[in-house]
């Protein structure tokens, strides 16, 4: 069973830096192309960011509000996936959720439950 | 930017049939998947590839694609079904993800 655990969250000022982390289980996380997806307070889902697999180079896509600002990276050796976050505002404060997929290239099967992280002064 | 468009709210009493819409879905996104989310949790896939369920989801959830349109429908709404609901797309020209924004599933 998919087991997607995050970690990192927390209070952040406006302009500072965090560092979120994804512990996967119960699958191969190697082969496994890696997702960040946020939730503001009240609102909607908003992908972030994706990490494909080694095969696939590592390579990494982010969505426009956080591209040049967040980095995603994966240490397979420890089953993990990582969000930096730089340059932190206020309207990065929401749930940061980890996933993968499974039945397909594009959906989202495996969820955490998620981290909150609060950017305010 | 790519918009998926859903209602805001749907309302439906006990068992009777609920429809939730998504659209405009571009040419060049591939299949739509939908997500049920609970107050508190986080999302669960509920459809696949426009009209497949994983297993352990209720028949009575089914989804469809007219291509520029994919709609949810949930037969026999029970109360536990009340939810927000959230289509989902693989946008190819971009290979970004885009949510659709979302609709709350009451049950009178």
């Amino acid at each position: 069973e998919v087991q997607l655990v995050e970690s990192g969250g927390g209070l952040v000022q406006p302009g500072g830096s965090l560092r979120l982390s994804c512990a996967a289980s119960g699958f191969t996380s190697s082969d496994a192309w890696m997702n960040w997806v946020r939730q503001a307070p009240g609102k909607g889902l908003q992908w972030v960011g994706r990490i494909k697999s080694k095969t696939y180079g590592e390579t990494t896509d982010y969505a426009e509000p956080v591209k040049g600002r967040f980095t995603i990276s994966r240490d397979d050796s420890k089953n993990m996936v990582f969000l930096q976050m730089n340059s932190l505002k206020i309207e990065d404060t929401a749930v940061y959720f980890c996933s993968t997929p499974a039945f397909s290239a594009s959906d989202f099967t495996g969820w955490g439950q998620g981290t909150l992280v609060t950017v305010s002064a | 930017s790519y918009v998926l468009t859903q209602p805001p709210s749907v309302s439906v009493a006990p068992g009777k049939t609920a429809r939730v819409t998504c659209g405009e879905i571009n040419t060049g996104s591939e299949s739509v998947h939908w997500y049920q989310q609970k107050p508190g949790q986080a999302p669960m896939l509920l459809i696949y590839s426009d009209s497949d369920r994983p297993s352990g989801i209720p028949e009575r959830f089914s989804g469809s694609n007219s291509g520029n349109t994919a709609t949810l429908t949930i037969s026999r709404v029970e109360a536990g079904d009340e939810a927000d609901y959230y289509c989902q797309v693989w946008d190819s020209t971009r290979d970004h993800y885009v949510f659709g924004t979302g609709t709350k599933v009451t049950v009178l």
